[in-house]
């Protein structure tokens, strides 16, 4: 079936650091890669997509880039703030699934002055 | 509405006791969804709304779980006879898109906690 896996949390990091979350994907054809994030007390928000092989989503220094040969969605921003601190989440949308995402289990950061 | 409201915020329910949980989707919007999230996972795909049409409720995991859009607008999840493992936040989101096009303009809302004591 299809699955997304996260790398555990949490991650701490420093202002300014660079940021890496790994996001790989087991899904049959081209699914549609997301990453989602959720703010404390807030409801999940999408933060960037991408629809088809080497794509790259970005948004607010977020990159994300759709590597079929890995099955892999990473996401990083190359220097965080404190107000990046929530709970991010890769989620895929299986290919032929009209509006089902499959969501991994999510991965919390910690920015710190 | 702005976004996506569910109500109550939190929920306790003694074991056995019936629940329904509602979403006030955005105005004007014909996909609705529901999903479970439990602790420390993600969410989990319940069930799929296009207007009052339920076009997908193979995530439901039991007979005790029902949704229903009878208007194409506000939606209730209830779950009957509750169980601790239906412990979890259960979050309602809503696309003006439809199809596979609605999962790229998901507004969630910000989820109702039930507890099951």
């Amino acid at each position: 079936g299809n699955s997304v896996t996260q790398m555990e949390g949490p991650v701490t990091l420093s202002e300014e650091a660079f940021l890496t979350i790994n996001c790989t994907y087991t899904a049959t054809g081209y699914p549609s890669l997301f990453w989602y994030v959720q703010y404390p007390g807030e409801g999940l928000q999408l933060l960037l997509k991408a629809t088809k092989a080497d794509d790259k989503g970005s948004n607010k220094g977020f990159e994300a880039t759709y590597r079929k040969e890995t099955t892999s969605f990473h996401l990083e921003k190359g220097s965080v703030q404190v107000s990046d601190s929530a709970v991010y989440f890769c989620a895929l949308s299986p290919i032929g699934t009209a509006s089902k995402l499959t969501f991994g289990t999510g991965t919390r950061l910690q920015v710190t002055l | 509405g702005a976004g996506v409201s569910q109500s109550p915020r939190y929920k306790v329910a003694k074991r056995g006791q019936d629940v329904a949980l509602r979403c006030d989707p955005i105005s004007g919007h014909v996909s609705l969804f529901w999903y479970q999230q439990a602790l420390g996972q993600g969410p989990e795909f319940l069930t799929y709304f296009q207007n009052e049409a339920q076009l997908d409720k193979s995530g439901l995991p039991s007979d005790r779980f029902f949704a229903e859009r009878p208007e194409g607008s506000v939606s209730t999840l209830k779950i009957q006879r509750t169980q601790q493992e239906d412990s979890a936040v259960y979050l309602c989101a809503s696309s003006s898109r439809t199809g596979r096009g609605a999962n790229y303009g998901y507004t969630f809302g910000s989820g109702t906690r039930l507890t099951v004591v």
